[in-house]
């Protein structure tokens, strides 16, 4: 099945500063490339999603990259706020005919000082 | 339009209970997605409904299963509960659920089962 791994496992970054978190996966079939933030306590919310016809995408601070060959995609914060502090989790589809899977990274710990 | 809806948001029960958790999507949204959040194996993908049919099922054993209504909400039902099952049980909702799962899903606040 498909394999998600992500890294890393904790961040901890000055206000200001950049942060990147990196996931890589197994299937080649896999074509949507979701991120997610989990505040604690809250549910998981869509923060950015790319899809495999786009090699990077960008909303505001907060960008997305993906390297289809190399099968990896990267979550990158700008400018970091204390607010930004949460768990994030990137995901991908299972391709093919799998319906409503998302099979997910084990989160990164992002914590910024202020 | 409102978000998704998840019912009890806290649950305690026993080992060899059962146990009904309840989901209800975004006005529109026909298919339904559960997963389970552990500390130790993360968010797993439990299994998916769209228009009253399972369409798509994680690596979880039989004791665990759902169902969907014709107005799209849908339950997941847990037997015989073990120590393990203690977990946060989150729903996801998206409009179609296109093959290949290219809808985005949106996640429920999830119902924290605590199992004794």
């Amino acid at each position: 099945g498909e394999n998600v791994e992500q890294h890393p496992s904790t961040l901890s970054v000055q206000e200001g500063d950049s942060a990147v978190i990196k996931c890589t996966y197994s299937d080649s079939a896999s074509n949507y490339f979701p991120w997610y933030k989990q505040e604690l306590g809250k549910r998981p919310q869509l923060i950015i999603d790319i899809r495999s016809n786009v090699g990077e995408k960008k909303d505001q601070r907060i960008a997305v990259t993906l390297n289809k060959t190399a099968k990896h995609f990267s979550l990158h914060i700008t400018e970091t706020q204390p607010e930004d502090s949460a768990v994030y989790f990137c995901a991908v589809n299972a391709g093919g005919t799998s319906y409503g899977k998302l099979t997910f990274g084990q989160g990164t710990i992002l914590t910024v000082h202020p | 339009k409102a978000g998704v809806t998840q019912t009890p948001r806290y649950l305690i029960k026993t080992r060899g209970q059962q146990v009904t958790l309840s989901c209800s999507p975004i006005s529109g949204h026909r298919s339904v997605s559960w997963y389970q959040q552990t500390p130790g194996q993360g968010l797993q993908f439990l299994f998916e409904y769209f228009s009253e049919t399972q369409r798509n099922k994680g690596n979880f054993p039989g004791r665990f299963s759902g169902r969907q209504f014709s107005n799209s909400r849908s339950e997941m039902n847990v037997s015989t509960l073990e120590l393990g099952d203690s977990a946060l049980y989150l729903c996801a909702s998206s409009l179609a659920g296109l093959a290949g799962g290219l809808n985005t899903q949106y996640f429920g606040p999830g119902t924290r089962l605590t199992v004794l």
